[in-house]
């Protein structure tokens, strides 16, 4: 069954650190996202993309937050200068259509920032 | 941000019983409710879902019921099994948006 991957698993960085978070989304599916959830809190919808353009983000996803598919499998979360405050586990999504339909999961890469 | 609520963070349930885990949402725009099944340290997975014009939608030992008056929503699991034990996110999206807004989970426990 297709599943969503995501690497690193577990990435460990430095306040101040650029990282990137690496998603391979279903393969026929168009429309990607990616959410996060602080040890304890909710799950947070972090953006929205879908032909190579963000459709919504939310207020946590300021400018140190950028996306990008720089090819036809890779989708990527940059965190430009990371904060103790982003320490948290980030999950990668995707759906074929978008609006009205499941989202589909990645496995998350734990992040904490030291 | 409250839009959607799960008053219970937890539960426990004999195996062989029925589990019921509930949650309200405030937002009479959503259209489109989804139940997700997590363990720590893992993606959520995906149980079932519910579009706003039906008000029950079943598969195997999962029913989700949908009471758009009470903005209610509840998953019913029956028969549990230790398996099940694990926490579980009620998530609703509308049709303007695909961002799916999650409540707070509720962990479930299935005793043997």
């Amino acid at each position: 069954e297709p599943e969503v991957t995501q690497t690193p698993s577990h990435q460990v960085t430095q306040m101040g650190q650029e990282v990137i978070l690496r998603c391979v989304p279903i393969s026929n599916h168009l429309y990607f996202y990616w959410y996060r959830q602080i040890l304890g809190q909710k799950v947070e919808f972090l953006v929205s993309f879908y032909n190579n353009e963000i459709s919504e983000k939310s207020e946590i996803f300021d400018d140190q937050f950028s996306v990008e598919r720089p090819d036809g499998s890779n989708f990527t979360l940059k965190i430009r200068s990371t904060k103790l405050e982003d320490s948290a586990m980030y999950f990668c999504a995707s759906t074929i259509q978008g609006r009205g339909e499941t989202q589909y999961f990645g496995p998350g890469t734990r992040l904490l920032v030291l | 941000d409250q839009q959607v609520k799960q008053n219970s963070p937890s539960l426990s349930v004999q195996e062989g019983r029925i589990s019921i885990l509930n949650c309200d949402y405030t937002n009479s725009m959503f259209d489109y409710f989804l139940w997700y099944k997590k363990y720590p340290a893992e993606g959520p997975t995906f149980l079932i879902s519910i579009s706003s014009i039906k008000d029950k939608n079943e598969d195997g030992r999962f029913t989700v019921f949908l009471n758009k008056s009470a903005k209610h929503l509840s998953l019913h699991i029956v028969p549990s099994q230790p398996g099940d034990s694990a926490v579980y996110f009620c998530a609703a999206s509308d049709s303007n948006t695909g961002k799916l807004i999650f409540g707070q989970g509720t962990t479930l426990q299935v005793k043997p």
